[in-house]
């Protein structure tokens, strides 16, 4: 199986900072990765997917970027409705797994 | 636009059986993969199954492998999770999700509570 292990697990941050969150697979997975926003409550959302390609509707303020195992979510301007948990999944081979989310949160 | 409607969650003694069901509209249904993901209260993300556009090929989690089974009815857009033997930590809200020209679109998630 496939092991991702996101870093931080949680972080805190100011309205306006630069955040980045980062992703690493246990083995070489292409770009066969995608991102996911997670407010308390609700269902996830998708924002980023094959590592770089924004979901329709998705503000550009969130890029991602990486190949092979190293890949990284960032949020180029962290607005009020951004804190919330973020999950990396990969999905080159199956089972399909996730990381254990980055708690993104107010400082 | 894309809907993902799930039901069928409720509470269910340990052993027992639950069928969860998702319907789709808003884009072809018959023509995508679709997957159940997990979550347990507090906890992280937890993919459970998924099925190929014409449910020819299906995966399971080692977790629910023997004990969960994925279905769908391309003519009713609408697909399935068929769970028995539920133990205590099968416990989660239950997400179908589809992955439409490579963007992933959730459903809002329904409870299974395993408990006596």
């Amino acid at each position: 199986d496939i092991q991702m292990t996101q870093s931080p697990s949680s972080l805190s941050a100011s309205v306006g900072d630069r955040v980045t969150i980062t992703c690493r697979a246990s083995q070489g997975i292409s770009n066969y990765l995608a991102w996911f926003q997670q407010k308390p409550g609700k269902a996830p959302k998708s924002l980023i997917y094959a590592a770089s390609s924004l979901q329709s509707g998705v503000p550009s303020k969130f890029s991602g970027s990486g190949s092979g195992t190293d890949f990284t979510l960032t949020i180029s301007s962290l607005q009020p409705e951004d804190f919330a948990t973020y999950y990396c999944q990969q999905y080159s081979s199956y089972p399909l797994t996730f990381g254990g989310g980055t708690k993104v949160e107010i400082k | 636009e894309v809907q993902l409607l799930e039901s069928g969650g409720s509470l269910v003694q340990p052993g027992g059986s639950l069928k969860l069901s998702c319907a789709a509209s808003g884009f072809t249904f018959s023509s995508y993969a679709m997957t159940w993901v997990r979550q347990a209260a507090g906890k992280g993300l937890e993919w459970v199954s998924t099925i190929s556009a014409g449910g020819g090929s299906t995966y399971y989690a080692d977790s629910v492998k023997g004990r969960f089974s994925i279905s769908r009815d391309n003519s009713m857009d609408t697909l399935y999770l068929q769970m028995s033997s539920l133990r205590a930590e099968d416990t989660a809200v239950y997400f179908c999700r589809g992955t439409v020209a490579g963007n992933y679109y959730w459903g809002q998630g329904t409870l299974v509570t395993v408990s006596s």
